[in-house]
């Protein structure tokens, strides 16, 4: 079965470092989706991003945050500068149209900012 | 804007019995998916079952089915013959249908424990 893929598993960053959280969606998916975990916590919606732009996005994702498919397959997440309150297991996600599909995650990548 | 609400914080089961987890929501819109997901402790997201409001008969996948109550706008997840591979967190999820590439709504969770 067709999965996402998400790079690193887990990693661990200094505060105020860039971090980029990288993602593979399913290959024929359109839509694309970070969400953030915090520990204990529910799972937060990031944004999401079609044909090449955000369509939409939380109050989470501020200026610290961005996104993009710098090759076609690959949709990365890149917070600029690190903060202790970013330590999460953030979900990359795709579904293959816009409406009624079920959205696949994939296994996550646990950020720890120390 | 939608919400999801998860009472029950922690639920626990014993091996062979039934539980029921339960979720409600508020929304304004009236086509619109549900989800139940499971969350076991490798932390992955796995979809359990699913539902389409403009469906009437419950959805059911082997010993997972949902109580779905569109006027009472609550879905739960009834879980038969727990298994302890059944532990984990179980979150409650929406997604509005009319428009395109809408991201899930999440409840907080339940966490759900498998005692033998």
């Amino acid at each position: 079965e067709p999965e996402v893929t998400q790079t690193p598993s887990h990693q661990v960053t200094q505060m105020g470092q860039e971090v980029i959280l990288r993602c593979v969606p399913i290959s024929n998916h359109l839509y694309f989706y970070w969400y953030r975990q915090i520990l204990g916590q529910k799972v937060e919606f990031l944004v999401s991003f079609y044909n090449n732009e955000i369509s939409e996005k939380s109050e989470i994702f501020d200026d610290q945050f961005s996104v993009e498919r710098p090759d076609g397959s690959n949709f990365t997440l890149k917070i600029r500068s690190t903060k202790l309150e970013d330590s999460a297991m953030y979900f990359c996600a795709s579904i293959l149209s816009g409406s009624g599909n079920t959205i696949y995650f994939g296994e996550g990548s646990w950020l720890t900012v120390v | 804007a939608q919400t999801v609400t998860q009472s029950q914080p922690e639920m626990s089961v014993q091996e062979a019995e039934t539980v029921t987890l339960s979720c409600t929501y508020d929304t304004s819109e009236s086509d619109y998916y549900l989800f139940w997901y499971k969350q076991p402790p490798s932390r992955q997201m796995i979809l359990v079952i699913r539902q389409e409001a403009y469906k009437q008969q419950n959805a059911t996948e082997n010993r997972f089915s949902v109580n779905f109550q569109k006027a009472a706008k609550s879905f739960s997840l009834k879980i038969s013959d727990s298994q302890l591979g059944d532990a984990a967190m179980y979150f409650c999820a929406y997604r509005s249908a009319n428009q395109a590439g809408t991201a899930l709504i999440f409840g907080k969770g339940t966490t759900l424990s498998v005692s033998s």
